[in-house]
């Protein structure tokens, strides 16, 4: 079974652009959340789908939104970036969402941005 | 301020030698994971615990969960230079809504 894939892999980009990432879950896997990791500040919950509906969501600004389609794909965008959204941004799949424990989550490899 | 709480921050030791590192919360947990996750690219799970008291076993790797499900700890016995890694523990609890990740433990064996 594939895993959790995300692209791109690598991105830069300047202040004030905006970014789109896309993630592609574990096939069968209805939950999708985002995750900010930075030296600083470690993994950083995002926000999480299910059934293409936002479930939960973390303490990051309004620049910061995604969605999920029906087979489960999601996208997460960055509006106006700042210097302090570089960081690597990972997603994970899991069976089920909150509520399923043990909420076991798979992770894609990252799409790393830097914003310049 | 970190809900979960991880120790120590980083670990150097040689290869053969034994390790252990914590995690704690002063919530208690509905379950708890570890991951390893090496430098670009994103964590792998290990294990996942659910019930007080419980201990599994990953080869040269013991994870322990505590009684009250508040804490949790992860040995490594023998360690090699392919247990490098940034260690993860991972929790969730009703009452945060969301799943919560400690700042891991960068630990580092050399030969």
């Amino acid at each position: 079974k594939a895993g959790v894939t995300q692209t791109p892999r690598y991105l830069i980009k300047t202040r004030g652009q905006q970014v789109t990432l896309s993630c592609s879950p574990i096939s069968g896997h209805r939950s999708v959340s985002w995750y900010q990791q930075t030296p600083g500040q470690g993994l950083q919950f995002l926000f999480e789908y299910f059934s293409e509906t936002q479930r939960n969501k973390g303490n990051f600004p309004g620049r910061f939104s995604g969605r999920q389609f029906s087979n489960s794909r999601s996208e997460m965008n960055v509006s106006t970036l700042e210097l302090g959204d570089s960081a690597l941004y990972l997603c994970a799949s899991s069976v089920g969402g909150l509520g399923q424990s043990p909420w076991e989550q798979y992770f894609g490899p990252g799409t790393r941005l830097t914003v310049t | 301020t970190q809900l979960l709480e991880q120790s120590p921050q980083f670990l150097s030791i040689q290869e053969g030698e034994n390790l252990t590192v914590y995690c704690n919360s002063s919530s208690v947990f509905s379950s708890l994971q570890w991951y390893r996750q090496e430098p670009g690219e994103g964590p792998v799970l290990l294990v996942t615990v659910v019930t007080g008291g419980e201990v599994k076993k990953l080869k040269r790797l013991t994870f322990q969960f505590g009684d009250a499900r508040k804490d949790s700890s992860l040995h490594i016995t023998a360690a090699q230079p392919g247990d490098t890694g940034l260690y993860l523990c991972a929790g969730d609890n009703d009452s945060w809504g969301k799943f919560q990740f400690g700042a891991g433990t960068q630990v580092v064996v050399t030969p």
